[in-house]
């Protein structure tokens, strides 16, 4: 059964940082493109970042180039995401997702999200 | 960037009845558009990919269609459980995917 698990979530200062993991199994995480996406407390969907299968390519929302940087491990079947520079508009659930391949960026399997809550 | 709207906003109707719902992208996506289900405090649940492909496990009464700007997702006949949140989202044009703001389906 595939499964994805998201940790790291929690309260922080804005200015402050934060790094989500995402544990996977079930599948052969090092076959699949992954990524996070996020939302706002009762607001849409909205994608934030997805990585090549290597890790060799890396794709941002405009919103958060140069604060967050998506990783991944494949030797751990785990996917990251290191936020930095939080602000309130950053306040959301985290998704990570998997990502069938590169010609089909659709998010076929979630985790079951995690609460980023940037506030003083 | 390509922008994706859905109507309704919100829809009601009563088990048994049809559902469909709309969206609308500014500019042709061709056939790159998914749907997904949302049910309060779960992760979304993808149900239609490249407009009418049916995900692994999605009932027979989801269906997909359209291409370029237009697309609709039909519910044949609605059960209690598909009473949720819908969202579109497209990957023609890419980064950014975008998903549309949703249609709330409401039991009537």
């Amino acid at each position: 059964e595939v499964q994805l698990v998201e940790s790291g979530g929690g309260l922080v200062q804005p200015g402050g940082s934060l790094r989500l993991s995402c544990a996977a199994s079930g599948f052969t995480f090092s076959n699949y493109w992954m990524g996070w996406v996020r939302q706002a407390p009762g607001k849409g969907l909205e994608w934030v970042a997805n990585i090549k299968e290597d890790g060799s390519d890396k794709y941002y929302v405009d919103s958060v180039k140069g604060r967050f940087t998506i990783s991944r491990d494949n030797a751990k079947n785990s996917l990251y995401l290191q936020m930095n520079s939080l602000g309130a508009e950053d306040t959301a659930v985290y998704y990570c997702a998997r990502v069938p391949d590169s010609a089909n960026i659709w998010f076929d399997r979630w985790g079951q999200g995690i609460q980023v809550t940037v506030s003083s | 960037e390509i922008v994706l709207t859905q109507s309704p906003a919100t829809l009601s109707l009563s088990p048994g009845e049809r559902a469909t719902l709309s969206c609308r992208a500014s500019q042709s996506v061709s056939s790159y558009l998914a749907w997904y289900q949302q049910k309060p405090g779960q992760a979304p649940r993808l149900l239609i990919y490249d407009a009418s492909n049916r995900a692994t496990g999605i009932p027979a009464r989801f269906s997909g269609s359209g291409s370029g700007t237009d697309f609709t997702l039909t519910i044949s006949s609605l059960e209690p459980e598909d009473f949720a949140v819908y969202y579109c989202q497209q990957r023609s044009i890419w980064p950014p995917i975008t998903f549309g703001p949703g249609t709330r389906l409401d039991i009537k």
